[in-house]
């Protein structure tokens, strides 16, 4: 079982504003890392698979980043909405195939 | 677009009681998962299914939990007996390979009084 730290572990903003997350993970044996989003009374929604260092993905307002190095993502939100209300969860994989999701950071955007 | 059945969505058990989870994953994803995840925590893995064969169940509580896939298509996972601390959300999840990104269903939330 990989150690997964996110943070922080909630996160309070105003519409508008711009934001971003932290995901930690060993760089150890690294394969993937998975972003999901989590709207409440929702499914788990992927959001981006991501593999090579210095690897950034972009979905409209979201983007993320990769240091496969020193083992973190960011997951960056642009003019957040009331609508990218979520829990955002990473999930990296070894290359034995093993997935660890972290305990999510909670994003609550205001109007 | 394809989704990931579950049912029920909600179950109420008592302590002591059997209460099973069906799973329905997207046709042709050999790989199926069962997920618990308890309120403020992380999706935590119980068992990974690669067609009908577990490929990792360590994180099962194996006295009380089962998992299976018979023919490796739709999944069951069984709790007996239930207990208070098995209170969560149990979801499942399919993908075509173990490194793909995962589809996951709506989850069953279990509350066991």
């Amino acid at each position: 079982i990989l150690n997964v730290e996110q943070s922080p572990q909630s996160l309070h903003v105003q519409e508008g504003d711009s934001t971003n997350f932290t995901c930690s993970f060993p760089s150890s044996n690294f394969y993937a890392l998975h972003w999901y989003r989590w709207e409440t009374a929702k499914s788990p929604e992927a959001l981006f698979v991501m593999t090579l260092n210095g690897d950034e993905k972009k979905k409209g307002r979201i983007s993320a980043t990769l240091n496969t190095k020193e083992g973190y993502s960011y997951l960056y939100i642009k003019g957040s909405q009331p609508e990218d209300s979520a829990t955002y969860l990473c999930a990296p994989n070894t290359n034995a195939g093993k997935s660890t999701f972290g305990d999510g950071t909670t994003l609550t955007v205001k109007p | 677009e394809a989704e990931v059945a579950q049912s029920p969505r909600y179950k109420i058990t008592e302590k002591s009681q059997a209460v099973a989870f069906w799973c329905d994953p997207i046709s042709g994803h050999a790989t199926l998962y069962w997920y618990r995840q308890i309120l403020g925590q992380g999706p935590e893995l119980l068992v990974q299914f690669q067609d009908e064969s577990v490929v990792d169940d360590s994180q099962l509580p194996k006295d009380r939990f089962s998992a299976e896939r018979l023919k490796g298509v739709d999944s069951t996972l069984k709790i007996q007996p239930a207990e208070l601390g098995d209170s969560a959300m149990y979801l499942c999840a399919s993908s075509l390979g173990h490194n793909t990104g995962y589809t996951f269903g709506s989850g069953t939330r279990l509350t066991v009084v």
